[in-house]
């Protein structure tokens, strides 16, 4: 039984950028697609990005384009999300999840425990 | 990007009792396969995102059967047929045809 596990809890300053880690163990991740989501203190899931290993490319919302790198280390089944130009709204709980094929991000049944990201000066 | 609403935002529901939530997307989900790409997850208190139907209708692994998924195009429901304590938590829709876009998000309380 795959699972996923993340990196610890970062504090951050703002303007900085943070990389969250996310290791997959007892399986592998590279036949499907993995997303990022993250959760703000007290909002909703929000899709941050992801990787899609049938085309070795990343895409990410609109909303983080110029800001957020995904990568994948094959190697050692690690992911890992970049995010730059770190401001106080993206402080929030991270969450890498594995879908349920390589080409599209539906049906996330793998979950990571989450990484909090606290941006503060 | 395509744009999830979700409703209602909240639900208070007598345990026993049958829930539904509506959620409606800005374009098509419908795939060339004939598929929705279209997912519900439930996110318990304190707890990682679980997914409980995804492609529209199609029940995770270990989902009870209370739950089901339908719908096609730009409207879809959840449906618990019989509510129990255990279904509190925080439930969302997500369009995974183009890239990835979650719903508001309902709340879903025991009366």
């Amino acid at each position: 039984q795959v699972q996923l596990v993340q990196s610890g809890a970062e504090v951050k300053k703002p303007g900085s950028s943070v990389r969250v880690s996310c290791k997959a163990s007892g399986g592998t991740f590279t036949n499907f697609a993995i997303s990022w989501v993250r959760q703000a203190p007290g909002q909703g899931l929000e899709w941050v990005g992801g990787i899609i290993p049938f085309f070795r490319t990343a895409n990410n919302a609109q909303k983080f384009q110029g800001r957020v790198s995904i990568t994948a280390d094959e190697t050692t089944s690690t992911l890992y999300m970049e995010l730059s130009s770190l401001r106080s709204e993206d402080t929030a709980v991270y969450y890498c999840a594995r879908a349920k094929e390589d080409i599209y991000y539906y049906g996330m049944d793998v979950w990571g425990q989450g990484t909090s990201v606290t941006v503060s000066s | 990007d395509i744009e999830m609403t979700q409703s209602p935002l909240s639900l208070s529901v007598t345990p026993g009792e049958p829930a539904s939530i509506s959620c409606r997307s800005s374009q098509s989900l419908l795939h060339s396969t004939g598929y929705n790409y279209l997912d519900w997850y439930l996110q318990k208190p304190g707890q990682s995102p679980q997914l409980l139907i995804y492609l529209g209708s199609n029940r995770a692994s270990g989902v009870p059967d209370r739950f089901s998924g339908s719908g096609s195009d730009t409207d879809f429901t959840l449906k618990i047929s019989r509510v129990e304590a255990e279904d509190v938590g925080i439930y969302y829709c997500m369009q995974a045809l183009r890239k990835g876009t979650f719903g508001q998000g309902t709340k879903v309380e025991i009366k």
